[in-house]
């Protein structure tokens, strides 16, 4: 079975700062992997996602993510964090093969302080 | 949001009545899902739908039942809702090339 782990609950980050939010996984074969950001009060917003290739993906936002497969990480980062940045942030995993449900991690909050 | 819609948007109930969510779709996608976000839990799979009639469970069932009748609706039924159920309720579509999902804006339910 599937899994994703989000180590830490609380991310705190100055304005300008570079940030990362970590995320591990675990699936059976290859993954395929997202980054879900949820503003208050709203529904979960797609970031990017990692499917095959380039371990660097790019997405919304100037977001982007580097899949190492070795550590089974996926780990979302922004080279300079905006305030408007703060909010929730989901990894999720599924296999590449089928069409299983993805598998969500518990979220981190991500506060950047002006 | 996909072409997604919840309804209703907010409820409040009483403990023992039952509760019926919409989730509905304008894109005509196959599969369909509800998950509830709990803080300390994230978002944790319901039930999911792989077509019209065609439901199966996931992680946290008990309680809750779902049909599909139609490809565009999916419902969510809480047959004698608890205060454990209380929570905010998502629905999301599978669309894209790689099945990302796609989330509708959610529905708070407080059970009391």
């Amino acid at each position: 079975a599937q899994s994703v782990a989000q180590p830490e609950d609380q991310v705190n980050v100055a304005e300008g700062n570079p940030l990362t939010v970590k995320c591990t996984y675990s699936v059976s074969g290859n993954p395929y992997l997202f980054w879900y950001v949820q503003y208050p009060n709203r529904g979960l917003q797609f970031l990017l996602k990692y499917i095959t290739g380039d371990n660097l993906v790019k997405g919304s936002y100037g977001f982007e993510a580097e899949f190492n497969k070795s550590q089974t990480s996926f780990h979302l980062k922004k080279p300079s964090a905006l305030v408007s940045d703060s909010a929730l942030y989901f990894c999720a995993v599924r296999p590449n093969s089928g069409n299983t449900p993805l598998v969500f991690g518990k979220g981190t909050r991500l506060s950047v302080i002006a | 949001d996909a072409g997604i819609t919840q309804s209703p948007r907010h409820k409040v109930t009483e403990t023992g009545t039952p509760v019926t969510l919409r989730c509905h779709q304008t894109e005509n996608h196959r599969y369909m899902y509800w998950y509830r976000q709990d803080p300390g839990h994230g978002l944790r799979l319901i039930h999911y739908s792989y077509g019209v009639k065609d439901t199966d469970k996931g992680e946290v069932s008990d309680g809750y039942s779902v049909s599909r009748s139609k490809t565009e609706d999916f419902l969510l039924t809480l047959e004698s809702a608890t205060s454990s159920q209380t929570s905010v309720y998502f629905c999301a579509i599978t669309s894209g090339n790689y099945n990302e999902q796609f989330f509708g804006p959610g529905t708070r339910l407080t059970v009391l």
